[in-house]
């Protein structure tokens, strides 16, 4: 089993910054990874995948990178509606999830 | 616009059977995609369970598979959960969603499900 280890667990940072999340995978997973966001009491929403593909209605402030074992989401200036859990999901060998990453508002 | 709705018991005695279905609207199941279920314990992270091809095939997580079904009604465009000899660590918010090239993409919103007797 792949495991996805994702860094740091909480980000505190105010509206505007810019935020960058990890996701490090135990062995590669080639550019097999997404991202999703999860809001409070909500089902997670696709943001990237295949490591760098925006989906359908996300903003272009979303953008991810990366390949092998080390990714990258990086919003490069936070809204209020970004403060949320970011999830990273590889699909190289079965389907495992990250640990999530928690941004929150400082 | 593809929508997907779990329904199902939201309680479950321990070494029972849990028995979730999801419908989706908006979209012919029969028309391609697999179609999954995923699921969360309260306050934790993801874990994929396992998914279905509209003409039944299946693959479900290893860690899983001794306990899990998944099967297909492409009449009623409804995919169902079946997971047996449940216990008090399958209490989980249980979510259906459209695999598409293994990215699960949409959601249904979730249904809690807890075991205890």
């Amino acid at each position: 089993e792949i495991v996805l280890t994702q860094s740091p667990a909480t980000l505190s940072l105010s509206p505007g910054e810019r935020a960058t999340l990890s996701c490090r995978a135990s062995q590669s997973v080639s550019r097999y990874l997404a991202w999703y966001q999860q809001k409070p009491g909500q089902a997670p929403r696709l943001v990237i995948y295949d490591g760098s593909n925006r989906a359908t209605g996300i903003p272009a402030r979303f953008s991810g990178s990366g390949s092998g074992t080390d990714f990258t989401l990086t919003i490069s200036s936070l809204e209020p509606e970004d403060f949320a859990v970011y999830y990273c999901q590889q699909r190289s060998n079965w389907l495992t999830f990250g640990g999530g990453t928690k941004v929150e508002i400082k | 616009q593809v929508q997907l709705q779990e329904s199902g018991p939201g309680l479950v005695k321990p070494s029972e059977t849990l028995s979730l279905t999801c419908t989706v609207s908006g979209y012919s199941i029969s028309s391609g995609y697999y179609w999954g279920w995923i699921r969360q314990p309260p306050g934790k992270g993801l874990e994929w369970i396992g998914g279905i091809y509209h003409s039944g095939t299946t693959y479900y997580n290893p860690s899983l598979k001794s306990r899990v079904s998944i099967s297909v009604d492409t009449a009623k465009n409804q995919f169902s959960l079946k997971l047996s000899s449940v216990t008090a660590a399958d209490t989980a918010v249980y979510y259906c969603a459209r695999q598409d090239g293994d990215w699960f993409d949409p959601w249904g919103q979730g249904t809690l499900v807890t075991v205890s007797s």
